[in-house]
């Protein structure tokens, strides 16, 4: 099974210093990993996703991640917070599960996620 | 349409309720999906529709009932249910893997705030 872990469950960052979010993943062949956030009571919003090419993947809202092989990790990054940025964010891998009834079917892994507090 | 939409977004019921969530989509996404989340927990996969037919039931109990009536759109029957099933249920689709932009990112709604009495 693919899996990502989060280790932190929450990072303190004071508002317009660089912040990062770290994930690392487990998985057989090549990787599709994704960062979502989540706002209080609200749904995930996709940020950015590494399918293949440029380590270095740009997103959403001035975010961006590194994809590093060698140490199996997809961390999120921010050159700069916002107090707006506080929410909870989730790493994601692309997996293949068993079927019912012929076919393939896939769906998203979640990390445990990390609560990211901006403080002014 | 980029939305995916669900309704209600608040539902109490009894545990001897019969009721219904609703997802629906107009992207033309292939594949849909029910995720149940407690809070500050991570999604877990509860059903994935592929092309309108179930792929994929994690184990989830018979309380819980899925429906594809079409491509668009998405229901999550609930009977009989207990209070520990009080969640966020969220519904989430994508692009069939082989249309532009299908690589497996999932489209989420803002959810099913779901309380059992």
């Amino acid at each position: 099974a693919q899996s990502v872990a989060q280790p932190e469950d929450q990072v303190n960052v004071a508002e317009g210093n660089p912040l990062t979010v770290k994930c690392t993943y487990s998985v057989s062949g090549n990787p599709y990993l994704f960062w979502y956030v989540q706002y209080p009571n609200r749904g995930l919003q996709f940020l950015l996703k590494y399918i293949t090419g440029d380590n270095l993947v740009k997103g959403s809202y001035g975010f961006e991640a590194e994809f590093n092989k060698s140490q199996t990790s997809f961390h999120l990054k921010k050159p700069s917070a916002l107090v707006s940025d506080s929410a909870l964010y989730f790493c994601a891998v692309r997996e293949y599960w068993g079927v019912l009834s012929g076919g393939g079917a896939d769906g998203l892994t979640f990390g445990k996620g990390t609560h990211l507090i901006i403080q002014p | 349409d980029t939305e995916v939409t669900q309704t209600p977004k608040h539902l109490v019921m009894g545990m001897t309720n019969k009721k219904s969530l609703k997802c629906e989509q107009h992207m033309g996404h292939r594949a849909m999906y029910w995720y149940k989340q407690k809070a500050k927990k991570p999604p877990e996969l509860m059903f994935v529709y592929s092309y309108e037919k179930l792929s994929i039931n994690e184990s989830v109990p018979s309380r819980f009932s899925p429906e594809c009536p079409n491509s668009s759109l998405l229901n999550l029957h609930l009977h009989a249910l207990q209070p520990e099933d009080s969640a966020l249920y969220l519904c989430a689709s994508r692009p069939g893997l082989a249309d532009p932009g299908g690589t497996g990112e999932l489209f989420f709604g803002e959810g099913s705030r779901l309380t059992v009495l």
